[in-house]
C-alpha cells in the first residue's frame, strides 16, 4: 500500500532559519502527494500538492516542495522561518486508485525568536 | 466564500451513548471525506462519498460506525454504543471532484470525548 513517512515528529529552528521538513514516499509509480498544515485547534489547509506536472512545486505562505523520483521524496522547504509558521505539517499520499489521503503522522515545527 | 463546516464542535458523551457528527461541505463539491485524528493513531480515513454513495467505507473501524449523505450535501456520521477509544477530533473534508489530484477542503473537526 502506498504510505508517507515524515522524518522528526518536533522540528525546531529560529526564526529567520531555513525549514525543512522530510516526507519520503513509498510507491513504484508517482503518486499525487501533498502538505498541509494544521494550527491549533482549526482543520487543514492545503499547503501545495504535486500532481506530476512540475517537480518543484511552489505554496502557500513562502513553503515549496521537490519531487525527487530518485529518492522518493517530497521535502517542504521555507528559506526563512517566521513565528506564525509554527504549526503541525502532514505529509500526504493519494494512492492510485482511491480518492481518500493517507497522512504521515506529522511534524510539529517549533519556531524561537 | 463559507468553507467546511462541522458540528458540534465539541461533544462529550458517555461510555455506550449513540452520537452523531455532522459535516456541511463547500456548495458544489460531489466529494466528500470523514477522518479521524487521535493521539494513537494519527490522521486516518474513514469514508468517501461521492454524491449521496459511498464507493470506499473500508476505514470505518467496526459495525458501530456508520455514515450518510443526503441531496449530496450534509453528512452525518454516526457511532453507536460509544467507547472510549472513539474519542478523537472527527474531520471532514469536502473536493469539488473526486479525482486523486483534487484538494481537499478540512472542516474545524468534532472533537469528541467518551467518558
Amino acid at each position: 500500500a502506498q504510505s508517507v513517512t515524515q522524518l522528526g515528529s518536533h522540528v525546531s529552528v529560529s526564526e529567520g532559519a531555513l525549514v525543512l521538513l522530510r516526507c519520503n514516499y513509498s510507491s513504484s509509480v508517482p503518486p499525487y502527494l501533498f502538505w498541509y498544515v494544521q494550527y491549533p485547534n482549526q482543520g487543514l489547509q492545503l499547503l501545495l500538492k504535486y500532481t506530476s506536472a512540475a517537480t518543484l512545486v511552489k505554496g502557500i505562505n513562502g513553503f515549496e516542495a521537490e519531487f525527487k523520483k530518485s529518492e522518493t521524496s517530497f521535502h517542504l522547504t521555507k528559506p526563512s522561518a517566521h513565528m506564525s509558521d509554527a504549526a503541525e505539517y502532514f505529509c500526504a499520499v493519494s494512492p492510485t486508485g482511491f480518492q481518500k489521503l493517507v497522512f504521515g503522522t506529522g511534524t510539529r515545527l517549533l519556531v524561537s525568536p | 466564500g463559507a468553507g467546511v463546516s462541522q458540528s458540534p464542535s465539541n461533544k462529550v458523551t458517555e461510555k455506550g451513548k449513540d452520537v452523531e457528527l455532522r459535516c456541511d461541505p463547500i456548495s458544489g463539491h460531489t466529494a466528500l471525506y470523514w477522518y479521524r485524528q487521535s493521539l494513537g493513531q494519527g490522521l486516518e480515513f474513514l469514508i468517501y462519498f461521492q454524491g449521496n454513495s459511498a464507493p470506499d467505507k473500508s476505514g470505518l473501524p467496526s459495525d458501530r460506525f456508520s455514515a450518510e449523505r443526503t441531496g449530496g450535501s450534509v453528512s452525518t456520521l454516526t457511532i453507536q454504543r460509544t467507547q472510549q477509544e472513539d474519542s478523537a477530533v472527527y474531520l471532514c473534508a469536502s473536493s469539488a471532484t473526486s479525482g486523486g489530484a483534487s484538494e481537499q477542503f478540512f472542516g474545524p473537526g468534532t472533537r469528541l470525548t467518551v467518558l
